[in-house]
């Protein structure tokens, strides 16, 4: 079946440092999907991305999505302590399955 | 507009035990679909409903049955509880299907089972 994996499990960062989370897939997918769940809430869309080589930008994030439509990749510049959480990306066919990737829990340092 | 509701927050069981996680959405979706989130494991699709009165299994079924009767509501049972069933579960919605659509996650519902 469909599989998503997400790098790393883990980063650690002092504020200020930039931070990136890499997403592959064993398929092509439709779309990609990137969300946000905060320590002790529940994930929050961020943004879908959809056409192959697609880069879309909100304020100090930026997602892209590979020309093959099998990865993405989040950047964060800057980071602050309130990016801190576990940022998931989910991958989508045109059948309609949504596949969540492991999560890439990040930690921000004063 | 309330947005996807789920009730209990907490909640321990024993073993054997069985219950009835509620979900509730007011926006009209017609996708759901309910997740256990476990350490290292991501989010992973157990059931889900593309509309009332259709259901199908997810990733990890086993142990869990689901029901749509309405639009707004598809809770999810434990038959028999086991301490494998220990996790953090949420419900979703989405105006379409769910692999081309914006998921709106519920609060969750934490589960411990003894």
């Amino acid at each position: 079946g469909q599989q998503v994996m997400q790098i790393p499990q883990y980063q650690h960062v002092q504020e200020g440092e930039d931070f990136t989370t890499y997403c592959n897939s064993s398929t092509t997918l439709s779309n990609i999907q990137w969300y946000k769940q905060r320590p002790g809430g529940h994930p929050v869309f961020l943004i879908q991305l959809v056409k192959s080589g697609e880069v879309k930008k909100q304020k100090r994030l930026t997602f892209q999505f590979g020309e093959a439509k099998k990865n993405s990749s989040l950047h964060i510049t800057a980071t602050q302590t309130t990016d801190v959480g576990t940022y998931f990306c989910a991958g989508g066919t045109s059948y309609g399955k949504l596949t969540f990737g492991q999560g890439t829990i990040l930690t921000v340092h004063p | 507009n309330a947005g996807v509701t789920q009730t209990p927050k907490f909640q321990v069981l024993k073993t054997g035990q069985s219950m009835t996680l509620q979900c509730a959405q007011d926006m009209n979706h017609e996708y759901m679909s309910w997740y256990r989130q476990d350490p290292g494991m991501g989010l992973r699709l157990i059931h889900y409903s593309v509309g009332a009165g259709i259901t199908d299994q997810g990733e990890v079924p086993n142990g869990y049955n689901v029901s749509r009767s309405t639009t707004e509501d598809f809770p999810l049972r434990l038959l028999s509880a086991a301490p494998s069933q220990t996790s953090v579960y949420f419900c979703a919605s989405s105006y379409s299907t769910g692999g081309t659509d914006t998921q709106y996650f519920g609060p969750g519902t934490r589960l411990t089972v003894l």
